[in-house]
C-alpha cells in the first residue's frame, strides 16, 4: 500500500524536450507538494496545492506547470527542458494546510537532462 | 535566502557514539520544527518534531533540544547505529502557513 507514489522513477531525456511526472496519494490528504532536490541534496519547495487550488508557487520558471485534476493527484509538466533541471523531484502530501502537518514524501523521480 | 541554517554538512561517528546536528532559524514566527530522515534513493520521512512550548523532546534514541531565545534547535542521536546512516534535514514552519523551510541537510555515517 504505497501512500505517495510517483511515476516514472527515472527519466532521461534530451534538452528541449517536454516531460511530465505524475504523483498520486492514497492517504486522503488535502494538500500536495512538489519539491526539487539538487545534486547537493538541498530540498526546495516548488508548488503546493490544497483541494486542487494552487497555494504556493515559489520562484520557479514558468516552464514548470503543475496540474491537480483531483485531490489525490498532482502532476508536474516541464517544457523545454534544460540541463539545470536535472534533479530529483519529490511529491509529498499532508492532511491539512499548516506547516505543522506531517508531510509524506514519495520515492522521487530522478530527472536527467542530456 | 536560506531561512534555516544547518551544520555540519556531514559527520562520521562510531557505532554507539552520539551524533549531534545543529540548526538555526531566523523567522520568529516559526512554531514547528521537524527533523526528516532520508535514506539513499528514498524520499524524506518525518523522524521527530518539536513545538516551541517545550525545550526537549525524546523519542527512543532521538532527542530534539530547542532554545527559543537563541533561535536554535538540535538533533541528538544516542547510541548511533549503522542503520542510522542517512541524511538528516531540519525544517521550520508556521502552523498557519503551508510552507516548510528546510536546512541544507547533514549526511551521517555510522561506522561499525
Amino acid at each position: 500500500d504505497t501512500a505517495v507514489s510517483q511515476t516514472p522513477k527515472y527519466l532521461v531525456t534530451q534538452m528541449g524536450n517536454d516531460k511530465s511526472i505524475k504523483c498520486e496519494q492514497n492517504l486522503g490528504h488535502d494538500t500536495m507538494y512538489w519539491y526539487k532536490q539538487d545534486s547537493k541534496k538541498f530540498l526546495k519547495i516548488m508548488f503546493s496545492y490544497n483541494n486542487k487550488e494552487l497555494i504556493i508557487n515559489e520562484t520557479v520558471p514558468n516552464r514548470f506547470s503543475p496540474k491537480s485534476p483531483d485531490k489525490a493527484h498532482l502532476n508536474l509538466h516541464i517544457n523545454s527542458l534544460e540541463l539545470g533541471d536535472s534533479a530529483v523531484y519529490f511529491c509529498a502530501s499532508s492532511q491539512g494546510g499548516g506547516a505543522g502537518d506531517t508531510q509524506y514524501f514519495g520515492p522521487g523521480t530522478r530527472l536527467t537532462v542530456l | 535566502q536560506q531561512q534555516v541554517k544547518q551544520s555540519p554538512q556531514s559527520l562520521i561517528v562510531q557505532k554507539g557514539g552520539i551524533s549531534i546536528i545543529n540548526c538555526a532559524y531566523e523567522n520568529t514566527a516559526f512554531d514547528y520544527f521537524p527533523w526528516y530522515q532520508q535514506f539513499p534513493g528514498k524520499g524524506p520521512a518525518l523522524l521527530i518534531a518539536i513545538r516551541p512550548d517545550v525545550s526537549e523532546k525524546k523519542e527512543g534514541r532521538f532527542t530534539i533540544s530547542f532554545n527559543k531565545s537563541a533561535k536554535q534547535f538540535s538533533l541528538h542521536i544516542m547510541d548511533s547505529q549503522p542503520g542510522d546512516s542517512a541524511t538528516y534535514f531540519c525544517a521550520s514552519g508556521t502552523s498557519n502557513d503551508y510552507k516548510l523551510s528546510f536546512g541544507a541537510g547533514t549526511t551521517v555515517t555510522v561506522r561499525a
